[in-house]
C-alpha cells in the first residue's frame, strides 16, 4: 500500500542547516511536495520534485531524491526563527485518483 | 486575489448538535478535499470531490457528510454519529490533474465539542 513516512521532531539553532526526511513505498510516484504549516495555519507548498530529477533548489530550500531507496529530503540553509514550523512531505501519482498521499508532518524547532 | 476560503475559524458544538464547516474556493479547481488533522497524526482525507455534483469517501468518512453543489464550495457536515469530532478541519482545492496534484489549503476551522 501506499505510505509516506517522516520523522516527528527536528530541532536546530539558528543559522544551522536543518535537514528533514522523508521515505515513501510506491515507486510509481510522479511528483514529490514538500508543505510548510505554521501554528494554526493551513498547509503552503514550498516546493516540489518531479520523479525524473534528483535535485531542486530554490533559493534557500534544497531538494534531494533518492528514486532507487525512495528517499527524499530538504535541506533548509541558514536556518532562522520564523522557519519554525511543521512540514510536510507528500506524494502523487497517476493510480492515486488525483489525490495526494502526506506524511505525518516533522516539527522544526529553531532555537537562537 | 484567488484563494480558499474556511468559516468559521473556531467552531464550538455541544454534544449530540450536527455542524456544517463552510469551504469556498475562487481558483476554479475541480476537485476539493476535506482533511482532518489531529495532534501528530497529521492529514486523514475525509471526503473528496473531483467534479460537481460527484464526490467519493476518503479514509475516515464515518459520521460526516458533504455536498458539492457548486463548483466553488465543497461543504463539510459533522454529524452526531461522529463520536470525537473534535480536531483541526482543513479544506484543500486543486485543478484536478491527475499527475501534479498541488494542493492549496484554506486557513482551517477548529472544532470544539464541549
Amino acid at each position: 500500500g501506499e505510505d509516506v513516512e517522516q520523522s516527528l521532531f527536528l530541532s536546530v539553532r539558528e543559522g544551522d542547516s536543518s535537514v528533514i526526511n522523508c521515505t515513501y513505498t510506491d515507486s510509481s510516484s510522479t511528483y514529490l511536495y514538500w508543505y510548510k504549516q505554521e501554528p494554526g495555519a493551513g498547509l503552503q507548498l514550498l516546493t516540489y520534485i518531479f520523479s525524473n530529477m534528483d535535485m531542486k533548489q530554490d533559493q534557500r530550500l534544497t531538494v534531494l531524491l533518492n528514486k532507487k531507496d525512495k528517499h527524499l529530503s530538504l535541506r533548509i540553509a541558514d536556518t532562522q526563527t520564523g522557519d519554525s514550523a511543521i512540514y510536510f512531505c507528500a506524494e502523487s501519482r497517476p493510480t492515486n485518483a488525483g489525490k495526494s498521499t502526506f506524511g505525518d508532518g516533522t516539527t522544526l524547532t529553531v532555537k537562537p | 486575489d484567488g484563494g480558499i476560503t474556511q468559516s468559521p475559524k473556531y467552531l464550538f458544538r455541544k454534544e449530540g448538535q450536527n455542524v456544517t464547516l463552510s469551504c469556498e474556493q475562487n481558483l476554479n479547481h475541480d476537485a476539493m478535499y476535506w482533511y482532518r488533522q489531529d495532534p501528530g497524526q497529521g492529514l486523514r482525507l475525509i471526503y473528496y470531490s473531483q467534479i460537481v455534483n460527484d464526490f467519493q469517501k476518503g479514509d475516515i468518512a464515518e459520521g460526516y457528510s458533504v455536498s458539492r453543489e457548486k463548483k466553488e464550495s465543497f461543504p463539510l457536515t459533522v454529524t452526531s454519529a461522529q463520536k470525537n469530532p473534535t480536531a483541526f478541519y482543513l479544506c484543500a482545492s486543486t485543478r484536478g490533474d491527475l499527475t501534479y496534484n498541488e494542493q492549496f489549503f484554506g486557513p482551517g476551522t477548529r472544532l470544539t465539542v464541549l
